[in-house]
């Protein structure tokens, strides 16, 4: 199947800094999805992508996807307290999870 | 809507048992997946249902695993005999179709002693 890989695997930035995880994948996607999970929680939906080229903003959350449909980012400016957790990327087509990158932030 | 709901939220049990995870999706997802998480191996998907037939179960250990969807708002994924190293968060997730968001349930964390 589809391997998605992510990176980096971690990342502690300063609270203002910003922050950017990128997920990578052998084969075109069909279309991509990223989840963030806080500390002790469970993944929770974001957002999907699905064109090629195509850019998503949530807020202070910015999401791209590749031309080539193989690979994502997700940029977050000027991070909180807030969105410390573990963001993954899933590429659709076999349901499988990137190993996530995990966002430390000091305040 | 409740969201999916998953029970027991702890288990722990002892090795040689037999453990029982529980899932009941959202109303009128017709997906439904089974994920393990680790820290050593991240998210693991372990098998997915759609409209109550397992469609892949290709990530499922062993033969000790087994999941059944008996109807749309129920699922179970048992391990028999457990081990210790199937110690882990269990996640169940639904989706309305396959180019939607999952819903996740807030998972059950096994452990076998």
């Amino acid at each position: 199947g589809q391997q998605v890989m992510q990176i980096p695997q971690y990342q502690h930035v300063q609270e203002g800094e910003d922050f950017t995880t990128y997920c990578n994948s052998s084969t075109t996607l069909s279309n991509i999805q990223w989840y963030k999970q806080r500390p002790g929680g469970h993944p929770v939906f974001l957002i999907q992508l699905v064109k090629s080229g195509e850019v998503k903003k949530q807020k202070r959350l910015t999401f791209q996807f590749g031309e080539a449909k193989k690979n994502s980012s997700l940029h977050i400016t000027a991070t909180q307290t807030t969105d410390v957790g573990t963001y993954f990327c899933a590429g659709k087509g076999d349901m499988r999870f990137g190993a996530g990158t995990r966002l430390t932030v000091k305040p | 809507d409740a969201g999916v709901i998953q029970s027991p939220r702890h288990e722990v049990t002892e090795m040689g048992q037999e453990v029982t995870l529980r899932c009941k999706p959202i109303s009128g997802h017709d997906y439904l997946f089974w994920y393990r998480q680790t820290m050593m191996r991240g998210l693991e998907l372990l098998i997915y249902f759609n409209n109550n037939v397992p469609i892949d179960d290709s990530g499922m250990p062993e033969d000790r695993f087994s999941a059944k969807m008996p109807n749309a708002s129920f699922s179970t994924l048992k391990i028999q005999p457990s081990e210790p190293r199937d110690s882990a968060v269990y996640f169940c997730a639904s989706s309305f179709s396959d180019f939607s968001g999952y819903t996740f349930g807030s998972g059950t964390r096994l452990t076998v002693v």
